[in-house]
């Protein structure tokens, strides 16, 4: 079967810095995606890997290593808006996305 | 606004009734996806167009689910006699061909609440 692991809910510091792993176990490999979800909204797109290593935007990464089946998110000197979910998801072989349930992140000051 | 637009918002039934939602994608998007989001879980895929050909749906939605888009532009979901476990946020997407990355452009979603 195909899944996706991540862990359900992470507590940060305002300013500090934060990574959350996602393991997946799927049927192809054509990219992984990184998402954000505010609360009552809609998914927003953040980061795309496809190839190994860390892709860099702004106060966000996010690093991939396709032989281990394992991606992260950084996220950098937090702030409250921060405070969201994040979703991890895979394409695979058919195209279709695979998601995960979710890290809610709960930032504090 | 140029972004994925849904509609109803919220919409509350009673067991047995049909519902519609509507989604209209971003304009040059010819890709199309439907999917349900229940609480503390990640999208579930229900189904996707190519235009206006449906190319998949999910082996999980039951026969009292169809999607339509007729003139490759927007899309409808129907729920034919509704039941409280068909109580969720409906999610629409779209996004383009021939990009790197496909990226999906979601809709703000359409709560339906099934009493």
């Amino acid at each position: 079967g195909q899944n996706i692991d991540q862990p359900t809910e992470m507590t940060a510091t305002e300013g500090a810095i934060v990574q959350i792993n996602c393991t997946y176990q799927t049927s192809g490999f054509n990219g992984l995606f990184w998402y954000q979800q505010h609360a009552g909204e809609a998914p927003t797109f953040l980061s795309y890997n496809v190839l190994d290593g860390l892709e860099e935007k702004g106060r966000f990464s996010s690093f991939l290593s396709r032989s281990k089946g394992y991606s992260y998110l950084l996220l950098k000197e937090l702030q409250m808006k921060d405070s969201a979910s994040y979703l991890c998801a895979v394409r695979d072989s058919n195209y279709q996305l695979i998601w995960g349930a979710g890290t809610k992140l709960i930032i504090k000051p | 606004d140029t972004g994925v637009s849904q509609n109803p918002r919220h919409k509350i039934t009673k067991r047995g009734q049909n519902v519609t939602f509507r989604c209209d994608p971003i304009s040059e998007h010819n890709r199309l996806y439907w999917y349900r989001q229940t609480l503390g879980q990640g999208p579930e895929f229900l189904t996707y167009f190519q235009n206006e050909a449906q190319l998949e749906k999910s082996r999980l939605l039951s026969d009292r689910f169809s999607a339509e888009r007729p003139k490759g532009s927007f899309s409808t979901l129907e729920i034919q006699r509704t039941e409280q476990g068909d109580s969720a946020m409906y999610l629409c997407a779209s996004s383009p061909t021939g990009t790197y990355t496909g990226e999906l452009f979601f809709g703000e979603g359409s709560r339906l609440t099934v009493l």
